[in-house]
């Protein structure tokens, strides 16, 4: 059963920075790509960002491009989001999910749970 | 970057009814469209790819259509589990971009 499981979220005062993990398992993590999207309390879905199954190919939005950074450990099947320069617009359910191939034109079949980052002083 | 627009954003429907949500991209995007439903606390759950492709294990009361910049998800005859709210996805490009969403509550 393919798991994702996302940690690091929490109140963070603006300007300072926070590093998501999410940890997957059951599901060969290095044959996929992997994303993160986030949604505001109460709004719809934003893709943040993703990273190709060997982390040759990462891309962002424009929303956080230059102030996140996306990572992968394949041997340790854990994708990493660095958030620096937090603003209160970045504050979101961050999730973590698996493309449905190592293909960037891939949609994605499997969500964590998310985890919650509040920015604010 | 390519926009994604869905309507209507509300939609109140009753068991039993066909219900039609349609999505809009702001340039060709060919068929590369997803549709997701989500519950309130629950992640997004993948219900369409390639703008037709039934993900396996969803009932096939779900269907989608459309190609190029105008895509549609009906649902044959709505079940009380399916009131959610419902994105549309684009991955044509580098840039993933999902639509505002389509909320199918209770007439």
């Amino acid at each position: 059963e393919v798991q994702l499981v996302e940690s690091g979220g929490g109140l963070v005062q603006p300007g300072r920075s926070l590093r998501l993990t999410c940890a997957a398992s059951g599901f060969t993590f290095d044959e996929y790509a992997m994303h993160w999207v986030r949604q505001p309390p109460g709004k719809g879905l934003e893709w943040v960002s993703g990273i190709s199954w060997s982390g040759a190919s990462i891309h962002y939005a424009d929303s956080v491009e230059g102030r996140f950074t996306i990572s992968r450990d394949n041997a340790k099947n854990t994708l990493y989001l660095q958030m620096n320069s937090l603003r209160a617009e970045d504050t979101a359910l961050y999730y973590c999910a698996k493309a449905t191939g190592n293909s960037w034109l891939s949609p994605f079949d499997h969500w964590g749970q998310g985890t919650l980052v509040t920015v604010s002083s | 970057d390519i926009q994604m627009t869905q309507s209507p954003s509300t939609l109140s429907a009753s068991v039993g009814d066909r219900v039609t949500i349609t999505c809009r991209a702001s340039q060709s995007i060919s068929r590369w469209l997803a549709w997701y439903q989500q519950k309130p606390g629950k992640a997004p759950n993948l219900l369409i790819y390639q703008a037709s492709s039934l993900e396996s294990g969803v009932p096939s009361r779900f269907s989608g259509s459309g190609s190029g910049t105008e895509f549609t998800l009906t649902i044959s005859s709505l079940q009380p589990d399916d009131f959610a709210t419902y994105y549309c996805q684009q991955y044509n490009t580098y840039l993933f971009t999902f639509g505002p969403g389509t909320k199918v509550d209770f007439k």
